[in-house]
């Protein structure tokens, strides 16, 4: 595709709930990272998936969180039984190399 | 966890002055990039700087690299109101491109 694509963009879900984002990263890519920012903060490392490899998901905050990526393409997060502290924006970015090519994230809010 | 420190936080100047955004980081690095964020979504690349390198420049962009201070700076010159933006510094610790991001610096850039 022509770039990075998540959905949904917006997402409100009631505290205890499950949610699923998802990521559409640019065709050809081996790498894709998932971070998470909060309202006027940096970025977080969640998880990050290269090739065939095994993920590296040492940034993932606990067990509610999960992610998988199916065929080496689109990848899922999963957060389940959310909580108010997970509301941020979901980033998802792919690379094929060095440079990072980055969607407009899903903006995740717990009430 | 935060790899990268940027600094300062917050930065306010005049149209067609120059803007310097520092970052330190922990441990060393690989290669280390900079991106840059508007209105709080997608980042977007704007240079890789690798740590055998000491200066990078693309456009109105120059980079340094001092690996044993463990830390590099982006400076814009004649800045514009389009380069209001945050700004983040990112490492690559391993080599196997799992970047960690800085807590970015937030530039506003007065017309």
């Amino acid at each position: 595709g022509a770039g990075v694509s998540q959905s949904p963009s917006n997402k409100v879900t009631e505290k205890g709930k499950d949610v699923e984002l998802r990521c559409d990263p640019i065709s050809g890519h081996t790498a894709l990272y998932w971070y998470r920012q909060s309202l006027g903060q940096g970025l977080e490392f969640l998880i990050y998936f290269q090739g065939n490899s095994a993920p590296d998901k040492s940034g993932l905050p606990s067990d509610r969180f999960s992610a998988e990526r199916t065929g080496g393409s689109v990848s899922t997060l999963t957060i389940q039984r959310t909580q108010q502290e997970d509301s941020a924006v979901y980033l998802c970015a792919s690379s094929r190399g060095r440079e990072a090519f980055f969607g407009q994230g899903t903006r995740l809010t717990v009430v | 966890s935060q790899q990268g420190e940027e600094d300062p936080q917050a930065l306010s100047i005049q149209e067609g002055e120059n803007a310097t955004m520092n970052c330190s980081y922990k441990t060393s690095i690989n290669n280390l990039q900079w991106y840059r964020q508007n209105s709080g979504r997608g980042l977007v690349h704007l240079i890789l700087i690798r740590s055998n390198e000491r200066e990078k420049h693309s456009g109105r962009l120059r980079v340094t690299l001092d690996t044993s201070k463990k830390s590099s700076s982006l400076l814009i010159t004649a800045s514009r109101a389009a380069d209001t933006a945050s700004y983040f510094c990112a490492t690559d610790t391993s080599g196997t491109y799992k970047y960690i991001f800085g807590t970015g610096t937030r530039l506003k850039v007065l017309a």
